[in-house]
């Protein structure tokens, strides 16, 4: 079974940069893509991004600016950086395995980050 | 760009009965890449159904998932206590554009 666990600052000032790690055990690292998403208290989910093993990512249009994914295959970890944050990126940050045939099957349990001074 | 639409915005019923969930595209979309998602307060949203209508492991077979080309649905045969929740379509962009989710159905107890 597949576990993810995301970690990182819950308190980021604005104009700042946002760093989170998601860490993955359980399963194969290179099985899957590896997504970031978010969801802002009581809306919608967005995707942010995802990043392969390899380390190739696409990003979601409307962050691609801001957003920088990485992975570090010696530590099944794979990270994401969004610079330049304002309050509209307070959101709860999700981790999750990303497969073109299933789609999410994995995540992590979620980390709220707020973008506050 | 790729927008799902999702109706009803809230669903009401009482447990026992039929929940039929609707999401919708502009244009047609590969049934490969549509799945759907239930989430509950607190938690982590939850992979139902893939490929428009294969149940992810573990998810009872109450919930099935159908449809093609631009109208999608997901059914609940007989709501449990457990079933109220939001639930999310996804898509799928195999040109590039990652994931797109619709903007949710809540289903809760009448």
């Amino acid at each position: 079974q597949v576990q993810l666990q995301e970690s990182g600052p819950g308190l980021v000032k604005p104009s700042e940069t946002l760093s989170l790690t998601c860490t993955v055990s359980g399963g194969s690292f290179s099985n899957f893509y590896w997504s970031w998403f978010r969801q802002p208290p009581g809306k919608g989910l967005e995707w942010v991004g995802y990043v392969y093993y390899s380390g190739s990512t696409n990003y979601n249009p409307s962050l691609k600016s801001r957003v920088t994914m990485s992975v570090d295959t010696s530590k099944n970890q794979f990270s994401l950086k969004l610079n330049s944050v304002t309050a509209a990126d307070t959101a709860i940050y999700y981790c999750a395995s990303s497969s073109v045939r299933i789609g999410n099957e994995y995540w992590g349990p979620g980390t709220l980050v707020t973008v506050s001074s | 760009e790729i927008v799902l639409t999702q109706s009803p915005g809230t669903l009401s019923l009482s447990p026992g009965e039929r929940a039929t969930l609707s999401c919708r595209t502009r244009q047609r979309i590969s049934s490969r890449y549509l799945a759907w998602y239930q989430q509950k307060p607190g938690q982590a949203p939850r992979l139902l159904i893939y490929g428009a209508s294969t149940r992810a492991s573990g998810i009872p077979e109450r919930f099935s998932g159908s449809g093609s080309g631009t109208d999608f649905t997901l059914t609940i045969s007989r709501l449990e206590a457990e079933d109220f929740a939001v639930y999310y379509c996804q898509q799928f962009g195999n040109s590039g554009e990652g994931f797109t989710f619709g903007p949710g159905t809540k289903v809760d107890i009448k």
